[in-house]
């Protein structure tokens, strides 16, 4: 079975500017969440999606926001970027009908992005 | 707020030693805790997870316990390789999912 792939893997963008991050889940994975990872926070949930709905919300300003289609893949969006979102962002998947939380994440390799 | 703290500095260890990982946090009552190794330039892949329940569990040369009253969980890797080393992070699951910042472990041949 192929992994969590997830395009771009690198990026470079400005300050104001917006970026989309994608994520494929490993075939058959209902359950899409995000992830940013920094030196400073570590890694921090950001959202979680199943079947096409918002499940779980972290902790991170309205300008995070995501989405997910009727075959699992899912994207993240970043309007009106600031140097603090540089990071590394990750997607994991899992099967998703016992909740994200109880699940094993599987993560994709990252999106690392940086905002000058 | 909850926090979670792990190992702050890089942990050094010789090969065939075993390496003890340390996970403590507070403000918080996990249902359940895992652990993930990752490798730079890669994602966290998981490793093991252990219950409120369980004091310990084992998986080929990891072992991983749990002390809900300490608010500590412990991971072990015995007969340690250089291929272990990596930064290796804990997490608490119970009504959302907190990572802990890693601990570097490196080990030498």
């Amino acid at each position: 079975k192929a992994g969590v792939t997830q395009t771009p893997r690198y990026l470079i963008k400005t300050r104001g500017q917006q970026v989309t991050l994608s994520c494929s889940p490993i075939s058959g994975h209902r359950s899409v969440s995000w992830y940013q990872q920094t030196p400073g926070q570590g890694l921090q949930f950001l959202f979680e999606y199943f079947s096409e709905t918002q499940r779980n919300k972290g902790n991170f300003p309205g300008r995070f926001s995501g989405r997910q289609f009727s075959n699992s893949r899912s994207e993240m969006n970043v309007s009106t970027l600031e140097l603090g979102d540089s990071a590394l962002y990750l997607c994991a998947s899992s099967g998703g009908g016992t909740g994200l939380l109880q699940e094993t994440q599987y993560f994709g390799p990252g999106t690392r992005l940086l905002v000058l | 707020s909850q926090k979670i703290e792990q190992n702050s500095e890089a942990l050094n260890i010789q090969e065939g030693k075993t390496a003890t990982l340390t996970c403590n946090y507070t403000n918080y009552s996990p249902a359940y805790l895992q652990w993930y190794r990752q490798d730079p330039g890669r994602g966290p892949v998981f490793l093991l997870l252990i219950r409120e329940n369980e004091k310990e569990k084992r998986k080929e040369r990891l072992k991983v316990t749990f002390d809900t009253t300490l608010k500590q969980s412990l991971f072990h890797i015995t007969a340690s390789q250089p291929a272990d080393s990596a930064t290796y992070l804990c997490a608490l699951v119970g009504n959302k999912l907190i990572f802990g910042t890693g601990t570097l472990l490196a080990v030498q041949p």
